[in-house]
């Protein structure tokens, strides 16, 4: 298995600001992923986090709204810019390792609201 | 392309009766499935994964699955909820594209468990 710290754990942000939130594995990872989960929805895959190189973005998903870093194997963040009201979700990173039953681990999340 | 759709927004059960999740999934081949619960204001955590080995699967928390070709489902029972039980959960389907390992989540059914 594999624990992930996520930090902020929450956050009350202003319109226009930006917030870069961390992601930190106990482990080495293959695969990390940011998620997003609005409030009562389900979880949307925002982007894989590629090691060394830029992120791949899901559909509805780019990288100036979301910039993306991943620098090692159990390291990553992901910054919410220019954040408007409707950016006021709940943010999870998740990993696992390729070549196993796909199995990911999640963070706790980081709740950001945005005024 | 694979999906999961999950049959119920909300189930409400007595502590003590079983509880049954439904869910169906759609996939052009044989697919990886999975239960994740995520309790208030916690992280995901994994129930069960079936990944094309034994049709019943057994979970964490006495919680099994039972994977039915046939019908395309992957329904969640429990022969007796605990009110530790109430939580959201989540029917995800594994989708590999290249060298990633992505899920794809369902829309969540909410379990509540009363006395």
């Amino acid at each position: 298995s594999a624990v992930i710290s996520q930090k902020p754990s929450r956050d009350i942000c202003q319109r226009g600001t930006s917030l870069t939130i961390q992601c930190q594995v106990d482990s080495q990872v293959t695969m990390m992923f940011w998620y997003r989960q609005q409030p009562g929805q389900s979880l949307t895959l925002i982007a894989t986090a590629n090691q060394g190189s830029e992120a791949t973005y899901e559909s509805g998903f780019v990288i100036d709204k979301f910039p993306i870093s991943r620098p090692n194997l159990t390291f990553s963040t992901l910054t919410v810019s220019n954040m408007s009201p409707e950016d006021s979700s709940i943010y999870l990173c998740s990993a696992g390792r390729w070549g196993n039953t796909g199995e990911l681990f999640f963070g706790e999340g980081s709740r950001l609201t945005v005024l | 392309a694979q999906s999961v759709t999950q049959l119920d927004s909300h189930v409400s059960v007595s502590e003590g009766t079983p509880v049954l999740l439904r869910c169906n999934y759609s996939s052009s081949y044989s697919p990886s499935l999975f239960w994740y619960v995520q309790h208030p204001n916690k992280g995901l955590q994994l129930l069960l994964k079936y990944t094309s080995a034994a049709t019943l699967v057994k979970g964490i928390n006495g919680f099994e699955a039972e994977f039915k070709k046939s019908e395309t489902s992957f329904h969640l029972t429990k022969p007796s909820a605990h009110m530790s039980d109430a939580a959201e959960y989540f029917c995800v389907v594994r989708r590999n594209t290249g060298t990633a390992s992505k899920l794809t989540f369902g829309t969540g059914t909410r379990l509540q468990v009363t006395l």
